[in-house]
């Protein structure tokens, strides 16, 4: 049982080009979550999914677009990377609303020059 | 809404002393309270987490919170540290809704033999 899977684990852009990140969870769960990790500021939430077909906006969302069009599955996607978009991204999973415990996966460093 | 304050971004103890990680929360509601624990290169794990009814919560690898409502914390302890201890620690509060969950900037304990 894999739980939560991130790919890639590390990547490395140049300032302008996109990327996309992919999610995928096998434990069926409703609400999915991107979060960023930077260096004293713990995690802030960028998007997030209450089921297959919906996304909404969390407190970071600038910059970043998201698509969940299978349930097990949740992208985030780098139109055009600056700088500032460098961190740990983290996917996290939750069988429903609340409040409940959420399943991380182990994130992606990306670095963006 | 909600956020949490972690006092102390670094904390140091020695093999077997006492643990403390304090968190203090804000919220508007009654809040939902979670540790998760980060090891390097890795997703965040729960330690713990405080729903409804016992204000002691007792979680994995012998770490324990009590949440005080009248002095809004919810500090993680363990009576005698471990050298696999070494790790980042983070509080998160939300309230009936994961969506809104935050998360604190984070304490990263360090154990010396």
């Amino acid at each position: 049982n894999a739980g939560v899977t991130q790919t890639p684990k590390f990547r490395v852009l140049k300032t302008g080009q996109s990327m996309t990140l992919l999610c995928a969870q096998d434990m069926n769960h409703e609400y999915m979550y991107w979060y960023r990790q930077d260096p004293g500021m713990g995690l802030r939430l960028i998007h997030y999914s209450v089921g297959e077909g919906t996304t909404a906006k969390g407190e970071v969302p600038d910059g970043y677009n998201v698509s969940r069009l299978k349930k097990q599955n949740f992208l985030l996607g780098l139109e055009s990377a600056a700088p500032s978009q460098t961190s740990v991204y983290f996917c996290a999973s939750a069988r429903d609303r609340g409040p409940r415990p959420q399943h991380f996966g182990d994130g992606t460093r990306l670095s963006i020059l | 809404a909600q956020s949490v304050t972690q006092l102390g971004s670094h904390v140091s103890v020695s093999e077997g002393a006492l643990v403390l990680l304090r968190c203090n929360y804000s919220s508007s509601v009654p809040p939902y309270l979670f540790w998760y624990v980060q090891y390097p290169n890795q997703g965040l794990q729960l330690l713990l987490k405080y729903t409804t009814g016992a204000t002691l919560v007792k979680g994995i690898n012998g770490f324990e919170a009590e949440f005080k409502k009248s002095e809004t914390s919810f500090h993680l302890t363990k009576p005698s540290a471990h050298m696999s201890d070494a790790a980042e620690y983070f509080c998160a509060v939300t309230g009936s809704n994961n969506n809104d969950m935050r998360f604190g900037a984070g304490t990263r304990l360090t154990v010396k033999p």
